[in-house]
């Protein structure tokens, strides 16, 4: 069965410094998105991206961060000066839009840890 | 803002028995809702959606209600496993490709 797969699935930062996570979506699915999840808080959405651009994006995701699809394959979030704030778990996600809706298939998610 | 949120943060209940989890949402213009499910380390799974125009979906052994009235939800799910101990999140979209998530119930499922 398909699946959304991350690397790292941890990373050790320092504040200040530059992190990018990588993803690699499903092979057929033309929606991706980034969520975090603070340690014991809810699902929170970031980006979504279709048609190399973004389509919707919240209010967390502001000038630090950046999405990219580089190739075919991947699709990358990039944090340029990381803050405590920042720690938390990034699940990447990907869908292919059906009549139904959108069905998201998320990945095991990178624990980013920032000292 | 607008928020979805869950009435219960956690729930036991006897396997074999049908668990119901419930979430409350605020924005009246949302027009979808997925049900998820995270099991530990685990990214969410989905499990089941529902457009606004309907009431009720069924799936395998889930059943999404949708109560537009008062703006609830709920997913029944019958004959609880083992299996099923795991951390459920309701979502609506709230517009274009944003997700609003509810902070979750912990289901557990006692032997």
């Amino acid at each position: 069965e398909p699946e959304v797969t991350q690397t790292p699935s941890h990373q050790v930062t320092q504040m200040g410094q530059e992190v990018i996570l990588r993803c690699v979506p499903i092979s057929n699915h033309l929606y991706f998105y980034w969520y975090r999840q603070i340690l014991g808080q809810k699902v929170e959405f970031l980006v979504s991206f279709y048609n190399n651009e973004i389509s919707e994006k919240s209010e967390i995701f502001d000038d630090q961060f950046s999405v990219e699809r580089p190739d075919g394959s991947n699709f990358t979030l990039k944090i340029r000066s990381t803050k405590l704030e920042d720690s938390a778990m990034y699940f990447c996600a990907s869908s292919a839009l059906s009549a139904g809706g959108y069905e998201q298939y998320f990945g095991p998610g990178t624990r980013l840890t920032v000292t | 803002g607008e928020s979805v949120g869950l009435h219960l943060p956690t729930l036991s209940v006897q396997e074999g028995d049908n668990s119901i989890i419930n979430c409350a949402y605020s924005n009246s213009a949302s027009d979808y809702f997925i049900w998820y499910k995270q099991e530990s380390g685990k990214g969410p799974q989905f499990i089941i959606d529902i457009r606004s125009n309907m009431d009720k979906r069924q799936g395998q052994r889930v059943t999404v209600l949708l109560n537009k009235t008062v703006k609830h939800l709920s997913l029944q799910i019958a004959a609880t496993q083992p299996g099923d101990s795991a951390v459920y999140f309701c979502a609506e979209k709230n517009y274009g490709q944003n997700f609003v998530f509810g902070p979750g119930t912990r289901l557990s499922v006692l032997p």
